[in-house]
């Protein structure tokens, strides 16, 4: 079985700073891993995937994710947010051939401070 | 390319109805997924379909939860006998059967049981 754990439940940040919403997860096999956001009552959009070779993934919306497997993680980074970015932040894991169901995080809702 | 359609959006029903929740896959996917949201929590898995079989509805509650997939239509998730309980979000996502691993994520359909 797998799990993920999202350490920070809040993030605020500046417009125009940095950010990154860490991520790290357990499994006794190998994983896929994801980054969904979600914006005030819909659903989840796809911002970037993990699924082999290169570590750094780049997604969506200047969204890029580092995977670390030494340290089980699978944090996701922008160098300069906008208020646009405002929304709850998933990390999901899922195994392959294990059906694909994926794992998520608690979130981490991303405030953006004008 | 239409993405996964969910109705209705927004559900109401009194503790003993019943709640039907529709989802029609994107066009050419045939794996369907349901997933359910608690307030200020991540997604849970609950069931996994193809056209006209469950293929693991580990995440399903033992009782009044039943879903299906037909050959023809929507997936639809019941639940019978509603509580308070049962009020979340409810999210189908699909993928297509090349690429099984990148589930697309349906608006979700909100139920609310007084």
């Amino acid at each position: 079985a797998q799990s993920v754990t999202q350490l920070d439940s809040q993030v605020p940040v500046f417009e125009e700073a940095p950010v990154e919403l860490r991520c790290n997860y357990s499994s006794s096999v190998s994983v896929y891993l994801f980054w969904y956001v979600q914006y005030p009552n819909q659903g989840l959009q796809l911002l970037l995937k993990y699924l082999s070779g290169s570590t750094l993934v780049k997604g969506i919306n200047g969204f890029e994710a580092e995977f670390n497997k030494s340290q089980t993680s699978f944090h996701l980074r922008k160098p300069s947010v906008h208020i646009s970015d405002t929304a709850e932040y998933f990390c999901a894991v899922s195994a392959p051939f294990g059906n694909e169901k994926l794992t998520f995080g608690t979130g981490t809702r991303l405030t953006i401070i004008p | 390319n239409a993405g996964v359609m969910q109705n209705p959006r927004h559900l109401v029903r009194r503790r003993g109805q019943e709640a039907r929740l529709r989802c029609s896959p994107m066009k050419g996917h045939s794996h369907v997924y349901w997933y359910r949201q608690l307030p200020e929590e991540g997604l849970k898995f609950m069931v996994y379909l193809q056209k006209e079989n469950i293929i693991d509805e580990s995440g399903m509650p033992k009782e009044r939860f039943s879903a299906e997939f037909p050959k023809e239509g929507p997936s639809i998730l019941r639940i019978q006998q509603v509580v308070r309980g049962d009020s979340a979000a409810y999210f189908c996502a699909s993928s297509p059967p090349e690429l099984v691993v990148t589930q697309y994520f349906g608006p979700g359909t909100r139920l609310l049981v007084l």
